[in-house]
């Protein structure tokens, strides 16, 4: 069966660009997720969607930083003026349910390069 | 604040070797352990979890990890190791009452040689 997706898998761009970031998640998933992953390091939570409740974007790390859902579908999390330090594998996972107990499913990530 | 610490960045063993990654957490209330594996240029796998019940917990490919409180450990282990584990193992908690919002150690990278 299909899996969480992401795209582009890699993203070259230049300091003060804005990207955008895709995640198609698992269908019948109603949770999704974003976090970081800078080399080296491990994930830092970004931001949570469950159905069509707010958001828990306490992970964003600056108001550059925002991401939308639409119902139970695809997510795009977009950085506006990109700094160097935004370089990272932006890895997105969803679940069945939103519980702390529910396997979160992970796509394969999108490599951001800010030169 | 929740937290989790992985001793050893780098772990190397031989082939049929123990492999023991450590993972140890804090959490102050009743936390949810998961093990994800992430294989060169692909996306987390999930090996095992801990949620209620049994606190020895078998995963995929042979692994197991035991829950001990009274030492906020969760350790990953695997009796023989083989070359196709080399990955590296990221050791994560979320915490009963909330939803699923992981915190992750910074991962431990292994490494098996022949």
């Amino acid at each position: 069966g299909a899996g969480v997706s992401q795209s582009p898998s890699n993203k070259v761009t230049e300091k003060g660009k804005d990207v955008e970031l895709r995640c198609d998640p698992i269908s019948g998933h109603t949770a999704l997720y974003w976090y970081r992953q800078r080399l080296g390091q491990g994930l830092e939570f970004l931001i949570y969607f469950q159905g069509n409740s707010a958001p828990d974007k306490s992970g964003l790390p600056s108001d550059r930083f925002s991401a939308e859902r639409t119902g139970e579908s695809v997510s795009t999390l977009t950085i506006q003026r990109t700094q160097q330090e935004d370089s990272a594998v932006y890895l997105c996972a969803s679940s069945r349910l939103a519980g702390p107990a529910d396997t979160q499913y992970f796509g394969p990530g999108t490599r951001l390069t800010v030169l | 604040a929740q937290s989790v610490t992985q001793l050893g960045s780098h772990v190397s063993v031989s082939e049929g070797a123990l492999v023991l990654l450590r993972c140890n957490y804090s959490s102050s209330v009743p936390p949810y352990l998961f093990w994800y594996v992430q294989y060169p240029n692909q996306g987390l796998q999930l090996l095992l979890k801990y949620t209620t019940g049994a606190t020895l917990v078998k995963g995929i490919n042979g692994f197991e990890a035991e829950f001990k409180k009274s030492e906020t450990s969760f350790h990953l282990t695997k009796p023989s190791a083989h070359m196709s584990d080399a990955a590296e193992y990221f050791c994560a908690v979320s915490e009963s009452g909330g939803y699923n919002k992981l915190i992750f150690g910074a991962g431990t990278r292994l490494a098996v040689h022949p």
